[in-house]
């Protein structure tokens, strides 16, 4: 079993849609669970995070976790163009200034005009 | 704040030459990252510096990749021979000790191997 599992996609919903992204891990040790957003041809970039199990919003972007059923969710409302990228689920683990992030493969986002 | 800096952006060579890539961290941050990313996959660590120290490198192939960071800033990451199987986007990413959670990453390096 790999420790982190994200579905491929692609995803294609029509603009103004909720989006639900998803993984799932098995390494209980993980604290930090990330999210990055990468666009065609770029470096990915950190939309946000949680620590621990609960939920994080940000503007139109939620980000959920829950550490019993090691399941990790992003929820993107009122969909734009704009959010058509491949979304990264990426959970850290250690201590101090040394962390490791383990990413899933990505699920690619194609948001519709 | 300036961003993590990576160059050339694009790199076509043959096998069995040698390639190098250079990275320029974001100012401040002490621990620099080299990453590859396949077609498809996530990004996965090859390895991680803090200051001029190598934190972990257990997936670096050191049998032809190598990788150094002068005087705790700039990183460079060597590949020689290359093989097709490295054609790849080599990401660096850097973190602040405090945040260290907290990756962000350069444009990348493109990698094609013919």
């Amino acid at each position: 079993q790999k420790e982190v599992e994200q579905d491929p996609g692609p995803l294609s919903v029509p603009e103004g849609a909720i989006v639900s992204l998803n993984c799932t891990y098995s390494n209980s040790a993980f604290q930090y669970f990330m999210w990055y957003r990468q666009y065609s041809r770029k470096g990915p970039e950190l939309l946000m995070y949680t620590y621990s199990s609960g939920n994080k919003e940000d503007g139109r972007f939620t980000a959920q976790v829950d550490k019993s059923s090691k399941y990790i969710s992003l929820f993107i409302r009122d969909s734009q163009p704009s959010d058509s990228a491949t979304y990264l689920c990426a959970p850290g683990a250690g201590g101090g200034s040394n962390y490791k992030l383990t990413f899933g493969k990505g699920t690619l986002l194609t948001v519709n005009p | 704040e300036a961003g993590v800096a990576q160059s050339p952006r694009y790199k076509i060579i043959e096998k069995r030459q040698s390639v190098a890539f250079w990275c320029n961290p974001i100012s401040g941050h002490a621990t620099l990252y080299w990453y590859q990313q396949i077609l498809g996959q996530g990004p996965k660590l090859l390895i991680q510096f803090q200051n001029n120290g190598v934190v972990d490198d257990s997936q670096l192939p050191k049998d032809r990749f190598s990788a150094e960071r002068l005087k705790g800033v700039d990183s460079t990451l060597k590949i020689q021979p290359a093989k097709l199987e490295d054609s790849a986007v080599y990401l660096c990413a850097s973190s602040f000790d405090r945040v260290a959670y907290e990756q962000y990453f350069g444009p990348g390096t493109r990698l094609t191997v013919t």
